[in-house]
């Protein structure tokens, strides 16, 4: 069991540039989120799916976009991106109330 | 959604000490969770904890509901105990959580 991963580890990205972060979970949890944590402070809620076909808004959902065509992938979109994105973005998969996170996603905005 | 706090924000230990880390919500939950950050960023589960008690080695934690507090316990502490610890409540957002700001431990060879 691999768990959650994530791909790349690390991003630069200018300012207007898309891309797309990677996360999977070979664990058949129908629950993914994806989550940022900005320096210093707790995790905060982008974007959320109960499982393939479905995905809602969290609590930081501008500038990001989610699919969930799989029950294993849950990619996360950046439209086009800002410096205010600058983050570690961590994915994270749900079963019995308890939520195992993926090794996060360190990305900088020039 | 809830609000959670916690206290307190930095904490340094000599290796052997024990410490108290304190988690309060605003609001009456059915799902609280205690996870660890290692200086590396990986975030580790430690305990699913709504209510009651719970033990797992030298961590044990405590939530009392109808306070709205939860208590993590950390006894003989290690050098690979030092990091961040997050308590996390129920949001809006489906079965997601909010996090506190989290307490810093140093534990100290």
């Amino acid at each position: 069991n691999a768990g959650v991963t994530q791909t790349p580890k690390f991003q630069v990205l200018k300012t207007g540039q898309s891309m797309t972060l990677q996360c999977a979970q070979d664990m058949n949890h129908e629950y993914m989120s994806w989550y940022r944590q900005d320096p210093g402070m707790g995790l905060r809620l982008i974007h959320y799916s109960v499982g393939a076909g479905i995905t809602d808004q969290g609590e930081v959902p501008n500038g990001y976009n989610v699919s969930r065509s799989t029950t294993e992938d849950f990619p996360l979109r950046l439209l086009s991106a800002a410096p205010s994105q600058t983050s570690v973005y961590f994915c994270a998969s749900e079963t019995g109330g308890t939520q195992y996170f993926g090794p996060g996603t360190r990305l900088l905005v020039l | 959604g809830i609000q959670v706090e916690q206290s307190p924000p930095d904490l340094i230990l000599q290796e052997g000490a024990n410490s108290t880390l304190r988690c309060n919500f605003s609001d009456s939950v059915n799902n609280l969770q205690w996870f660890h950050q290692n200086p590396w960023g990986q975030l580790i589960n430690l305990f699913y904890i709504p209510s009651g008690t719970k033990q797992n080695g030298r961590l044990s934690a405590t939530t009392v509901a109808t306070e709205r507090y939860s208590l993590l316990y950390i006894s003989s502490s290690q050098t690979t105990d030092s990091g961040v610890y997050f308590c996390a409540g129920p949001t809006d957002y489906g079965q997601n959580f909010v996090f506190g700001p989290g307490t810093r431990l140093s534990v100290l060879p």
